[in-house]
């Protein structure tokens, strides 16, 4: 148990579907990110929140669309996927958005887009 | 980021020390070693960090070499619990992301 959390940790979707991601962090932390990783690949950054304020945006499609409305919730809200976005999905939370921080990884949900 | 070099693979039996290498030979010098690990399917786990001086933790001791170009990953005394994928991880001071590579998978034996 890291002290964060992530719901659903299953979900199986359609393409057409709207569907929402949610990651809490019981840490006190200031910063939050989104990561995928995908199958055989590892994990990629997706964004980053620092007190509540995104900070990066790696090149992520539009129809991933993050929300951090305090620096304890964090949300992946979900769109017309394609097939090839299946994928667990990790949020992670860390003190600060510096370097020397060290990052705590939820448990992850496991998106099956169909 | 510098890049790091992990093996693929490697075996240890339970209740042996698991050494696990990692070479990163362009590391620049304010770049710390990071160290995760991810058991199948589930989040990856810190596990330890340094800079410069050996760290140890209740779960495991770092060792950086002097010229801070490899590091290896200790776990003392390995049970079949600790089997997962170990990366190796440099980050570089100011970057916010962590940069996953392929890791190595670690395989605890009875």
């Amino acid at each position: 148990e890291t002290g964060v959390t992530q719901t659903p940790r299953h979900l199986v979707m359609g393409m057409t579907n709207k569907k929402s991601l949610k990651c809490e962090q019981h840490l006190g932390h200031n910063a939050m990110y989104w990561y995928k990783q995908s199958a055989k690949k590892p994990l990629e950054l997706m964004f980053v929140y620092s007190l509540e304020e995104r900070v990066e945006n790696n090149s992520v499609p539009s129809r991933f669309s993050p929300e951090c409305p305090n620096s304890s919730h964090l949300f992946l809200h979900l769109h017309t996927l394609q097939p090839e976005d299946s994928a667990l999905y990790l949020c992670a939370s860390s003190q600060g958005a510096a370097s020397t921080d060290t990052q705590y990884f939820g448990p992850g949900t496991r998106l099956t887009v169909l | 980021d510098a890049k790091t070099t992990q093996p693929p693979s490697m075996d240890c039996a339970e209740g042996r020390a698991a050494n696990l290498p990692c070479n990163h030979s362009t590391i620049s010098g304010n770049e710390y070693v990071y160290w995760y690990r991810q058991i199948h399917s589930q989040g990856p786990q810190y596990i330890i960090h340094g800079l410069k001086n050996n760290e140890t933790n209740e779960m495991a001791s770092l060792i950086i070499t002097e010229d801070r170009k490899s590091s290896t990953l200790i776990l003392p005394h390995a049970t079949l619990r600790d089997t997962a994928v170990y990366y190796c991880i440099v980050r570089a001071q100011g970057a916010q992301k962590l940069v996953f590579g392929q890791g190595t998978r670690l395989t605890i034996n009875p």
